[in-house]
């Protein structure tokens, strides 16, 4: 079943103690993004690749970093949580980089206390 | 600054009439339109799209349709159901910047029996 695979589903954490959301993909997609999304503001983009090695920042970066090695993983790295990280996480991934045909993860809500 | 804004947070609609989802939005470089529904605990699923060369796109019980010069798109849901019951998110790209997408705040639409 074409899919992406978000874990954990659920996390709660610590102010400061790193963590990391991991995102696979098998549709063999170039595309891959992370978004995050709040009451009020929908769907915010973090980060997105556009094939291995290649990444670019995203419209609220700040706090996040992200890794493309392999083309079916795309982990999100929160390196100091905060409590304004708080949040509910969606990794996506796409043939084209248009957003036609985006496939999402189940979401990974995210809380930092 | 977001640059997708869809100003109604709910619309509530009876089966069979029409729902009448509102996008606007203030880049005028995006040439990509696309829409995405999403069930609670779920990641969003592309609805339909619609290219800024066109006017109108229809699938099925759902049409979209773009005027540019008002910036401004909407999507039709001809005739409601109870499973169309979930948030509605407008999203907009630009082709030469691929991968990077952005989304409005989303429209909780509930269709009553």
């Amino acid at each position: 079943e074409a899919q992406v695979t978000q874990n954990p589903r659920y996390l709660i954490t610590v102010t400061g103690k790193k963590l990391t959301v991991t995102c696979s993909q098998n549709m063999n997609h170039e595309y891959m993004s992370w978004y995050r999304q709040d009451p009020g503001l929908g769907l915010r983009q973090i980060y997105y690749s556009m094939n291995v090695e290649v990444t670019d920042k995203g419209d609220v970066p700040e706090g996040y970093k992200v890794s493309r090695k392999e083309k079916r993983n795309f982990p999100l790295i929160l390196e100091s949580p905060s409590p304004n990280q708080t949040s509910l996480y969606f990794c996506a991934s796409s043939f084209t980089g248009t957003g036609y045909g985006y496939t999402f993860g189940s979401g990974t809500r995210l809380t930092v206390v | 600054d977001q640059q997708v804004k869809q100003n109604s947070p709910s619309l509530s609609v009876q089966e069979g009439r029409i729902s009448i989802l509102n996008c606007d939005y203030t880049n005028s470089m995006f040439d990509y339109f696309l829409w995405y529904k999403k069930y609670p605990a779920e990641g969003p699923t592309f609805l339909i799209s619609i290219s800024s060369i066109k006017d109108k796109n229809e699938d099925g019980r759902f049409t979209v349709f773009l005027n540019k010069s008002a910036k401004h798109l909407s999507l039709h849901i001809v005739p409601s159901q109870p499973g169309d019951s979930a948030v509605y998110f407008c999203a907009a790209s630009v082709t030469d910047s691929w991968g990077k997408l952005q989304f409005g705040a989303g429209t909780q639409v509930v269709v009553t029996p």
